[in-house]
């Protein structure tokens, strides 16, 4: 079946710009996370879904950054006003969902690589 | 504090023979999972072997194997028979039961030379 997709795969912004990246996680997967990685650092987590609802958003860096994911398919991370220092590589990836107690495998997109001029 | 340590850059390995990728992890969780994630000049993260803690045996995959070592909180990753596409970015990482994040290491670079 197919996998995680996102898209853009490459977004060139302004800063101050607002932007929107999108998600669409591997069919019947209820979790979904975002996570950024910036140049020679691993990724980091930034909010996590069960379903439609953010479970755990305490990786956002700022109120800057919203995500949504309104029929608990596809997500979209938005972005305002847009810094130099979102520069990164934008992941995101889900996995089956079934509960905090379960520590599961989560299958990683391709990315959006974006940049702030 | 850091929860996973990979203190390995960058690693030469000549094609066809074994190279290990060292991680270190500190968690007070007593459940928690492993994960080692490749990551191509193409930027995608894949998914290699997963080593949960009460896991009495340590994990394979084909050519990669995961050696755990609870009490010294190690988990290296062992590829055997390098080929020249293994040449990656290699990430360990963690997820603790109580969380949902995971938790990654800085990576390794590995290149395979022929």
């Amino acid at each position: 079946g197919a996998g995680v997709s996102q898209t853009p795969s490459n977004k060139v912004t302004e800063k101050g710009k607002y932007v929107e990246l999108r998600c669409d996680p591997i069919s019947g997967h209820t979790a979904l996370y975002w996570y950024r990685q910036s140049l020679g650092q691993g990724p980091e987590f930034l909010i996590y879904f069960q379903g439609t609802g953010a479970a755990d958003d305490s990786g956002l860096p700022n109120d800057r950054f919203f995500a949504v994911r309104p029929e608990g398919s596809v997500s979209t991370l938005k972005i305002q006003r847009t810094e130099r220092g979102d520069s990164a590589v934008y992941l995101c990836a889900s996995s089956p969902g079934g509960g905090p107690m379960r520590v599961e495998t989560q299958y990683f997109g391709p990315g959006t690589r974006l940049l702030v001029l | 504090a850091q929860k996973i340590t990979q203190t390995q850059p960058g690693m030469f390995v000549q094609e066809k023979e074994a190279v290990t990728l060292d991680c270190t992890y500190d968690t007070s969780d007593p459940s928690y999972g492993l994960f080692w994630y490749k990551q191509p000049s193409s930027g995608e993260m894949i998914f290699l072997i997963y080593q949960g803690s009460y896991d009495q045996q340590n994990a394979t995959e084909g050519r990669y194997s995961l050696n755990f070592q609870k009490a010294r909180k190690s988990a290296n990753l062992v590829i055997s028979a390098s080929q020249l596409g293994d040449s990656a970015m290699y990430f360990c990482a963690m997820r603790e039961v109580s969380g949902y994040a995971l938790n990654f290491g800085k990576g390794t670079s590995l290149l395979v030379t022929p």
